[in-house]
């Protein structure tokens, strides 16, 4: 069964730092762009970022360029999101999810992790 | 890059017919085929309910339907069920290699 499931998320004070975690499952990990997607609270999705299935090439929403990183390691099935600067509008539900391998979109989601910047 | 106009909400009577639409800009939709539809029921994880433009994910019910004209996009979804209660979110891939969503639509089954 393929499988994402993000952790890390948590309260952070503004300013501060978070690392998220997503450890996929029942696919070749390797083979696929990843995305982060994000949902403040009774609000719509967000694309935050992306990154190719070598991880060499990483793209940012304007929102969180210079503050958030995107990273993956393919020896462990994982994807990272490095996120500094913290700010309340940072608040939301983070998403983990899979570019689709036979077209241009998203196709697999996890459950998300729930990140709240508040002091 | 700012977000894909959607109505805030559209509702029907199960087995009526309705549409959603999806307006972008020649930065995104109007330059792609790569528009998405999701599906989100409350409290759960998205699920794609369409992709480029038209095309249905296997275990889609084929009264999801989607289509596209210049910069606006559209989902409708024939013979309204209960379960169809959601919000659903459009999505393309835009000029810049980024992915920008709608702003959502919640759809009420009355």
């Amino acid at each position: 069964e393929v499988q994402l499931v993000e952790s890390g998320g948590g309260l952070v004070q503004p300013g501060g730092s978070l690392r998220l975690s997503c450890a996929a499952s029942g696919f070749t990990f390797s083979s696929y762009w990843m995305h982060w997607v994000r949902q403040a609270p009774g609000k719509g999705l967000v694309w935050v970022s992306q990154t190719s299935p070598n991880g060499r090439t990483t793209i940012y929403a304007d929102s969180v360029r210079g503050r958030f990183s995107i990273s993956r390691d393919n020896a462990k099935n994982t994807l990272f999101l490095q996120m500094n600067s913290l700010s309340p509008e940072d608040t939301a539900v983070y998403y983990c999810s899979r570019g689709a391998g036979n077209y241009y979109g998203i196709d697999i989601w996890g459950q998300g992790t729930t990140v709240t910047v508040s002091s | 890059q700012s977000a894909l106009t959607q109505p805030p909400s559209v509702s029907g009577s199960p087995g009526q017919s309705v549409t959603i639409s999806c307006t972008g800009t020649s930065s995104d939709i109007g330059s792609y085929n790569h528009v998405s539809w999701y599906q989100q029921p409350p409290g759960t994880a998205p699920k794609v309910t369409i992709y480029e433009v038209s095309n249905r994910p296997s275990g889609v019910p084929d009264r999801f339907s989607g289509s596209k004209s210049g910069n606006t996009a559209s989902l409708t979804i024939s013979g309204l069920q209960a379960e169809d209660e959601a919000d659903y979110y459009c999505s393309s891939y835009t000029t810049k290699s980024t992915w920008v969503f709608g702003g959502g639509t919640k759809l009420t089954v009355l």
